[in-house]
């Protein structure tokens, strides 16, 4: 079935640090994708989509390519800072039919140090 | 502009005894989508609610049931709690289910049964 594999955290990086975090699916067919970030006692926030391949999608100094030929969605940041800290879900979507769903990975907790 | 608005924020039940829980979408919002996150499954989809009708369902036992409201409002219940059943309940709302953009989630509803 269609899914979403992230790398394990967390990740521990100090204030100004390059931030990757790696994102790899699996689906039959070509869905929509997405970061998401969840701050301490909140809810989901979207981070940025990217609807097709090629597509960057960017936000807030992050930013994800949408490679097909990799199946992957890695976001990245050049310089991260405290207040980054979260817990990041690489996720897809299909629209449309009964796969009308976000599928997400297992997230990847990211702190960053001052 | 008002967000996704979830209540309870916190609620605590005992075994057997049945819950309900609320979400209100962003006005003009009219799929409602609810999500469990627990630390051993992460995120997985419950179901999927537009115009009053469920369109998409995850592999929940029956326990587990929704509905949506004319003005939009959708409420998931869950009766017979079992211990497995604490986790966090997440709402989130979108125009349309076709539409391709993300979410917008709610914070949440923490269930912890005991």
């Amino acid at each position: 079935g269609d899914s979403v594999t992230q790398m394990e955290g967390p990740v521990t990086l100090s204030e100004e640090a390059f931030l990757t975090i790696n994102c790899t699916y699996t689906a039959t067919g070509y869905p929509s994708l997405f970061w998401y970030v969840q701050y301490p006692g909140e809810g989901l926030q979207l981070l940025l989509k990217a609807t097709k391949a090629d597509d960057k999608g960017s936000n807030k100094g992050f930013e994800a390519t949408y490679r097909k030929e990799t199946t992957s969605f890695h976001l990245e940041k050049g310089s991260v800072q405290v207040s980054d800290s979260a817990v990041y879900f690489c996720a897809l979507r299909f629209y449309g039919g009964a796969t009308n769903k976000l599928i997400f990975g297992t997230g990847t907790l990211l702190a960053v140090q001052p | 502009k008002a967000g996704v608005t979830q209540t309870p924020r916190y609620l605590i039940k005992t075994r057997g005894q049945q819950v309900t829980l609320s979400c209100s979408p962003i006005s003009g919002h009219r799929s409602v989508s609810w999500y469990q996150q627990t630390p051993g499954q992460g995120l997985q989809f419950l179901f999927e609610y537009f115009s009053e009708t469920q369109r998409n369902k995850g592999n929940f036992p029956g326990r587990f049931s929704g509905r949506q409201f004319s003005n939009s409002r959708s409420e998931m219940n869950v009766s017979t709690l079992e211990l497995g059943d604490s986790a966090l309940y997440l709402c989130a709302s979108s125009p349309r289910p076709d539409r391709v953009q993300g979410y917008t989630f709610g914070s949440g509803t923490r269930l912890t049964v005991v």
